[in-house]
């Protein structure tokens, strides 16, 4: 079975600071990793995904993620947080070894507010 | 390129009324989700098609959900009839292949429902 957590509902940053939105997973095989931000009244929009290769990976308006395969993790980061990435920010898991029960399973979300 | 287009963007219903979502994907998207989205929640999947074929709906409350894609296009989503538990966002998101690859998706804006 696959699972993904979002231990914080809630994450505060100035504007101007770094900014870390925390995801973890769970699948049995390899993982495909997906960040997507969802803005008041609009449906979600995709910012970054993890399928192999490089841990790091470079995503949307300035943010980037990185894969820990040993502590299963896709943590979403950006250097310097801007007053317009406030919006609801969720992560999501699919197991490489696609079947039936291999469906995308998004976190419950964490809500990212950036104070001027 | 056009985006995932759905309509209506809300809807009002009575219990035990029915009610129909439409989705019209990307062109040339083959495969397309339909997820309910509940207030504070991830997007939970509903039923996913790829082309007019259905590839997972084993979370769809068959009771009293259905969904086509006929013509491999478009699609819709019914709830009849409706309870108070189904007051959600139901949102439509297409991607481009097989979903083994990784692909991303694309979502709609999304449709409101309120059930009273």
């Amino acid at each position: 079975a696959q699972s993904v957590a979002q231990p914080e509902d809630q994450v505060n940053v100035a504007e101007g600071n770094p900014l870390t939105v925390k995801c973890t997973y769970s699948v049995s095989g390899n993982p495909y990793l997906f960040w997507y931000v969802q803005y008041p009244n609009r449906g979600l929009q995709f910012l970054l995904k993890y399928i192999t290769g490089d841990n790091l990976v470079k995503g949307s308006y300035g943010f980037e993620a990185e894969f820990n395969k040993s502590q299963t993790s896709f943590h979403l980061k950006k250097p310097s947080a801007l007053v317009s990435d406030s919006a609801l920010y969720f992560c999501a898991v699919r197991d490489e070894e696609y079947s039936s029960a291999s469906k995308i399973i998004f976190g419950s979300g964490t809500r990212l507010s950036i104070r001027p | 390129e056009a985006g995932v287009a759905q309509s209506p963007r809300y809807k009002i219903i009575e219990k035990r009324q029915s009610v129909a979502f439409w989705c019209n994907p990307i062109s040339g998207h083959a495969t397309l989700y339909w997820y309910q989205q509940i207030l504070g929640q991830g997007p939970k999947l509903l039923i996913q098609f790829q082309n007019n074929g259905v590839v997972d709906d084993s979370q769809l409350p068959k009771d009293r959900f259905s969904a086509e894609r006929l013509k491999g296009v478009d699609s819709t989503l019914k709830i009849q009839p409706a309870k108070l538990e189904d007051s959600a966002v139901y949102l439509c998101a297409s991607s481009l292949r097989n979903p083994s690859r990784g692909d991303e998706q694309y979502f709609g804006p999304g449709t409101r429902l309120t059930v009273t």
